[in-house]
C-alpha cells in the first residue's frame, strides 16, 4: 500500500484562532488529495478536493474563506481552520490519490481538533 | 444524486462469519470499496470491486456485488474480537477519485 501522514493527530485550541492540519504522501505523489469532515458516530462528509498548483474545490456548504486549503507541492496538502470556534471541533480525515496502473485514494490518521 | 447506505450495528459471537451490508444508487460507479476505521484512527482500505465483477474473495474477506439490485455485501469469516469496528462501504463518483461514504456499520464481536 501507500502511506499518508497527518500531522498533529490531535489539536487543542482557542475559540478565534488558526490551526493548520498536513497531509503528506510519503512514498507517492499525489496531485490530488481529500479533506473529510467527521462528526462522532457519523460518516466521513467530502469538505473539498484539493489540487496541487491551483485552487480547491469546495462542496456544496463549505465556506472556502473558513476553511483554506493550499496544495502547494505533489507531496502535501495543508487545511487550515480560520477563526475557529467550538462548533468546528470534530475529526478531520485527508486521503491522497495514487494514481498508476490503478487508482486508490489512501487515508490519513486523522486529526482530533477541539476548540475550547 | 448519490447516496450510501449501511445498516448502523451488528453483533456476532467470536468466530461467526459477519454480513454487513450497503446499498447505493449512482450506477455508474466504477468502484466499490470497504473500509475499516477503529477508534479514533483514520481509514483503513480493506477490500474493493471493480463494477464489472460479482464477488471478490481475499482470504477472509468476501464481497458480493449485485449490480442490478445495487447492493453490495462484505462477508468476513471466522469474525474475531479485533474486527470489532466500524465499517464504511463506499462508491467513487465518477474518475475524478471522490467517494462517498456510507454512514457506517459498527461491528460489536462478543467472546
Amino acid at each position: 500500500g501507500a502511506v499518508v501522514s497527518q500531522h498533529p493527530s490531535r489539536v487543542i485550541c482557542k475559540s478565534g484562532t488558526s490551526v493548520k492540519i498536513e497531509c503528506r504522501s510519503l512514498d507517492f505523489q499525489a496531485t490530488t488529495m481529500f479533506w473529510y469532515r467527521q462528526f462522532p458516530k457519523q460518516s466521513l462528509m467530502l469538505m473539498a478536493t484539493s489540487n496541487e498548483g491551483s485552487k480547491a474545490t469546495y462542496e456544496q456548504g463549505v465556506e472556502k474563506d473558513k476553511f483554506l486549503i493550499n496544495h502547494a507541492s505533489l507531496t502535501l496538502s495543508t487545511l487550515t481552520v480560520t477563526s475557529a470556534h467550538p462548533e468546528d471541533s470534530s475529526f478531520y480525515i485527508c486521503s491522497a490519490l495514487k494514481t498508476g496502473v490503478g487508482t486508490e485514494a489512501f487515508f490519513g490518521q486523522g486529526t482530533r481538533l477541539t476548540v475550547v | 444524486g448519490e447516496d450510501v447506505e449501511q445498516s448502523l450495528f451488528l453483533s456476532v459471537r467470536e468466530g461467526d462469519s459477519s454480513v454487513i451490508n450497503c446499498t447505493y444508487t449512482d450506477s455508474s460507479s466504477t468502484y466499490l470499496y470497504w473500509y475499516k476505521q477503529e477508534p479514533g484512527a483514520g481509514l483503513q482500505l480493506l477490500t474493493y470491486i471493480f463494477s464489472n465483477m460479482d464477488m471478490k474473495q481475499d482470504q477472509r474477506l468476501t464481497v458480493l456485488l449485485n449490480k442490478k439490485d445495487k447492493h453490495l455485501s462484505l462477508r468476513i469469516a471466522d469474525t474475531q474480537t479485533g474486527d470489532s469496528a466500524i465499517y464504511f462501504c463506499a462508491e467513487r463518483y465518477n474518475q475524478g477519485g471522490k467517494l462517498i461514504f456510507g454512514q457506517g456499520t459498527e461491528l460489536s464481536v462478543k467472546p
